[in-house]
């Protein structure tokens, strides 16, 4: 069965990191990229980074650069997201979504169910 | 690059056609001659499903009331036939430039 599994919510204290995982089944994990989207409470949709397991590479929003760290692991075919320095506003589902690593797949076609995170004192 | 969705709601009648816009700052066409324009549906407490992607090709297992047009800057997301599972937020989303981008949204009700 094709699907990512996202690991489980999360309740941090501000100024700590969290790790979030994202494991792919089903398909070939090097075929695709490993995006990060996150949603605050009641807003849409922003893009974080993401990891081309193929490549070892990773990408980064100007927004999170310095706070954010995306690795894969192809042996599990889990993708992972650090993101550090937490305050509050980090408080939002964070979403792991795969995009084809070819050009003509460069869509968001699997959605894991998401991760909530909540930073609070 | 910025993407602008209208309406931001729409409150549309069973049975009836919807339409959402998506405006980007600037041409989605990329030099391999496709262009990376997507759409995205999000139904209450879920996460964001595939619609629609390179700007009109439905996704497997979408109906045929969802289809998408546009070119340039310009794109439209239309549902045919608005029925009640359709209810949720529509995103449209570029993956043309770096970084992807998404629209605000467009939340569709039904009246």
């Amino acid at each position: 069965q094709v699907q990512l599994v996202q690991s489980g919510a999360e309740v941090k204290k501000p100024g700590s990191s969290v790790n979030v995982s994202c494991k792919a089944s089903g398909d070939t994990f090097t075929d695709y990229t490993f995006n990060w989207v996150r949603q605050a409470p009641g807003q849409g949709l922003e893009w974080m980074g993401r990891i081309i397991p193929i490549l070892g590479q990773a990408n980064y929003a100007q927004n999170f650069q310095g706070r954010v760290t995306i690795t894969a692991d192809k042996s599990t075919s889990t993708a992972y997201m650090i993101l550090s320095s937490l305050r509050s506003e980090d408080t939002a589902v964070y979403y792991c979504a795969r995009a084809g690593v070819a050009s003509t797949h460069w869509y968001f076609d699997l959605w894991g169910r998401g991760t909530p995170i909540t930073v609070s004192s | 690059v910025v993407m602008t969705q209208t309406p931001l709601s729409s409150s549309v009648t069973l049975g009836q056609p919807a339409s959402i816009s998506c405006r980007s700052s600037q041409s989605l066409a990329h030099i391999d001659g496709n262009t990376y324009l997507s759409w995205l549906q999000q139904r209450p407490g879920q996460p964001p499903s595939l619609l629609i992607y390179r700007v009109s090709k439905r996704f497997s297992g979408v109906p045929d009331r969802f289809s998408g047009s546009g070119a340039g800057t310009n794109f439209t997301l239309r549902i045919s036939r608005v029925e009640a599972e359709d209810v949720g937020v529509y995103y449209c989303t570029q993956a043309t430039h770096f970084p992807n981008t998404f629209g605000q949204g467009t939340k569709l009700e039904i009246k």
